[in-house]
């Protein structure tokens, strides 16, 4: 069955780094954009990114641009989501969503939690 | 960039009785080569990611139950559950995905009256 697994959360001060994985399985991977979605504690959903199937077009909110970077290694089954330059405001839980082949998002991760303060 | 808007935040319905959800969007999501509406309907729980519910405005998704509805065109859109049971306590999204950057609603936290 369809998986995604997030990994790479965590409590990091502002300013810092972090890198997310989204690791898949029970798909044809290389086949499907995947999306990062992200919910602060107590609020609603905020798309973050989407990188297409092959890594060639990627597309980012107005929020992060400039400070995170989408990218996928098919032969890992792995999206990643470099975040640099951390604010509070980054404070999520961040889910990984696979695009279906009519492109709305059809499956989505547990989510992985990250915390930026000082 | 398409901004979503729910109505109401909250909704609070008896065991039983119709539940219904709007969203509208600030430009039109009708795709007008496909005739396709790009809106869909997600679900979620607390400690839970959203689930799929509706795609296309009006496709349920696999089993999904039958009381959960989407009709709807262009930029206004209605969730209708026709008879709202205790397992339907959650929070409601509409999302559009006609174009990039995708966006929500800001949510419908529906409970029971």
């Amino acid at each position: 069955q369809v998986q995604l697994v997030e990994s790479g959360g965590g409590e990091v001060q502002p300013g810092r780094s972090l890198r997310l994985s989204c690791a898949a399985s029970g798909f044809t991977f290389s086949s499907h954009a995947i999306h990062w979605v992200r919910q602060a504690p107590g609020k609603g959903l905020e798309w973050v990114a989407v990188i297409s199937y092959d890594g060639s077009d990627k597309y980012y909110a107005d929020s992060v641009k400039g400070r995170f970077t989408i990218s996928r290694d098919n032969s890992k089954n792995t999206v990643y989501l470099q975040m640099n330059s951390l604010r509070d405001e980054d404070t999520a839980v961040y889910y990984c969503a696979r695009e279906g082949i009519m492109y709305y998002c059809d499956f989505w991760g547990q989510g992985t939690l990250v915390t930026v303060s000082s | 960039d398409i901004v979503m808007t729910q109505s109401p935040d909250s909704l609070a319905v008896s065991l039983g009785e119709r539940a219904t959800i709007n969203c509208r969007s600030s430009q039109s999501v009708l795709y007008s080569s496909d005739n396709k509406n790009y809106l869909a309907w997600y679900q979620q729980k607390p400690g839970q990611p959203p689930k799929l519910l509706i795609y296309w405005a009006s496709t349920r998704e696999s089993g999904v139950p039958n009381r959960f509805s989407g009709s709807g065109s262009g930029t206004d859109f209605t969730l209708t559950i026709s008879s709202l049971q205790a397992e339907d306590v959650a929070v409601y999204y509409c999302h559009q995905y006609y174009s990039t950057p995708r966006s929500f609603g800001q949510g419908t936290k529906l409970e029971i009256k």
